[in-house]
C-alpha cells in the first residue's frame, strides 16, 4: 500500500523568502509518480509539479522545484520568492505508474501562510 | 476549453435522504475519478472508471455509495440514506488516460452537508 506523510500541518513564510514543504512517501512500487497540488480557499485543486521515480533530475516549474531524494523517499516542494497568493493548502500525492491502479494517494496537507 | 464541471456546487440534505452528485469530465478524457475530502483532511479515493473496463470501487466506504458513468462521459455518484459523517467535499477528476504520469484535472467539487 502507498502512503504519503506530510508532517507540517502549518507553515509561515515571509513574502519573497523561500519555503520548503516536506513530503515523505512509502511504496513498494518501482515505478511511481509524485505530484504536488495547491488548494486555495476557493477549493479547486491546482497541479504544481510532477516527479517520476526514474527521473534523474529534480523537477522545476517556475518558482516551484521538487527536491527528490529517492533513497530517503522524500519529495519536498520548494517555493522560491514566496508571494501572498501562495497562501493555500498544499498536498503531496503519489501514484503507481505500472498496471491499472492509477488512483492518487494524498497526504493530509500543509497550510502555508505568506506574511508581509 | 472547458474543464471538469460538477453539480451542484453545494448540497444540503437531511440525514437519511439520498443524494446524487454529477461530474462532467473534460471531453476526450477516458478516465474519471471520485475523491472525498473531509474537513481539514487530504483527499480520499472513492472510485475510478477507465473506458469500458469494470470500475475500481475499492475506495467506496460502504454499500450506501455507488457510482456510474454513462456513455463513457458523465458520471453520477449516489449516496443512499445519507449520514452526518458523509458531510464532505466530493471532488471529481479526469485524465486522458489512466496509465503513466497522466495528470488528473480536478473539478471544483460539491460540498455536501448532511443535517
Amino acid at each position: 500500500a502507498q502512503k504519503i506523510t506530510q508532517t507540517q500541518p502549518g507553515m509561515f513564510v515571509q513574502e519573497k523568502e523561500a519555503v520548503t514543504l516536506d513530503c515523505t512517501y512509502d511504496t513498494s512500487d518501482q515505478s511511481y509518480g509524485l505530484f504536488w497540488y495547491k488548494q486555495p480557499s476557493s477549493g479547486e485543486m491546482i497541479f504544481l509539479i510532477y516527479q517520476g521515480s526514474y527521473d534523474e533530475q529534480n523537477a522545476t516549474e517556475g518558482r516551484y522545484s521538487l527536491n527528490f531524494q529517492k533513497a530517503r523517499k522524500s519529495a519536498n516542494l520548494v517555493i522560491s520568492a514566496s508571494q501572498l497568493g501562495d497562501s493555500a493548502m498544499y498536498f503531496c500525492a503519489m501514484r503507481e505508474l505500472d498496471g491499472t491502479a492509477s488512483k492518487l494517494t494524498f497526504g493530509t496537507g500543509t497550510r502555508l501562510q505568506v506574511t508581509l | 476549453g472547458a474543464g471538469v464541471s460538477q453539480s451542484p456546487s453545494n448540497k444540503v440534505t437531511e440525514k437519511g435522504k439520498d443524494v446524487e452528485l454529477r461530474c462532467d469530465p473534460i471531453s476526450g478524457h477516458t478516465a474519471l475519478y471520485w475523491y472525498r475530502q473531509s474537513l481539514g483532511q487530504g483527499l480520499e479515493f472513492l472510485i475510478y472508471f477507465q473506458g469500458n473496463s469494470a470500475p475500481d470501487k475499492s475506495g467506496l466506504p460502504s454499500d450506501r455509495f455507488s457510482a456510474e458513468r454513462t456513455g463513457g462521459s458523465v458520471s453520477t455518484l449516489t449516496i443512499q440514506r445519507t449520514q452526518q459523517e458523509d458531510s464532505a467535499v466530493y471532488l471529481c477528476a479526469s485524465t486522458i488516460t489512466a496509465g503513466g504520469p497522466s495528470l488528473q484535472y480536478f473539478g471544483p467539487g460539491t460540498r455536501l452537508t448532511v443535517t
